[in-house]
């Protein structure tokens, strides 16, 4: 059975740093496209960033909103996904999904999410 | 980028017809070498994550009832729920993955007339 499961959020001032975790089981971590996506209370969703698998460069990707802020990065041996969140801003508020791509771009499985609130 | 838009932003629709969800890309999302759209559909239940519905703009994910279609190419397209059933009650979002970033419609809300 796949299992996403998202830790790390919480409440955090503007310009500190947050890391979020992503604990991954149930199918080949190493092999697979990860992403985190976001979602205002409330409103709709918004795509932070990917990683690809080793295999394919381990390269990443982000949203304008977020480049050069956050860092997307994995731990194979751990099967564990992060997301490193620096100056965040209160825009940044959201509930975090981890969640896996299979095949080119499609997401098959999310996390139930962690909820990041930005706020001094 | 490239910008989804969804219509309308909420339905509501008797038990066991038929409910209409169109998304618009800004640019074409079907990739000329494989014939493939890029739009995948999701499903979002109160509290809930989003659930995968459809790929490809037309491959039903497994598991997923047949009442659930969806078509299009180029820059339309459309969900289709052939008989709404009282567990369709959600918010709808199409999403492109052509190229990054990865963009999502605004949402549909389906409801119950």
């Amino acid at each position: 059975e796949v299992q996403l499961v998202e830790s790390g959020g919480g409440l955090v001032k503007p310009g500190e740093s947050l890391r979020l975790s992503c604990a991954a089981s149930g199918f080949i971590f190493s092999d697979t496209w990860m992403t985190w996506v976001r979602q205002n209370a409330g409103k709709g969703l918004e795509w932070v960033g990917r990683i690809k698998a080793k295999a394919d460069g381990g390269t990443t990707d982000y949203a304008a909103p977020v480049k050069g802020r956050f860092s997307i990065s994995r731990d194979d041996s751990k099967n564990t996904l992060y997301l490193q969140m620096n100056s965040p801003k209160t825009e940044d508020t959201a509930v975090y999904y981890c969640a896996k791509f299979r095949g080119w771009g499609w997401i098959d499985f999310w996390g139930q999410g962690t909820l990041v609130t930005v706020s001094s | 980028d490239i910008v989804m838009t969804q219509s309308p932003d909420s339905l509501a629709v008797s038990l066991g017809e038929r409910a209409t969800i169109n998304c618009k890309s800004s640019q074409s999302v079907l990739y000329s070498s494989n014939n493939d759209n890029y739009v995948a559909w999701y499903q979002q239940k109160p509290g809930q994550p989003p659930k995968l519905l459809i790929y490809w703009a037309s491959t039903r994910e497994s598991g997923v009832p047949d009442r659930f279609s969806g078509s299009g190419s180029g820059t339309d397209f459309t969900l289709t729920i052939s008989s709404l059933q009282a567990e369709d009650v959600a918010v709808y979002y199409c999403q492109q993955y052509y190229n990054t970033p990865y963009t999502f419609g605004q949402g549909t809300k389906l409801e119950i007339k």
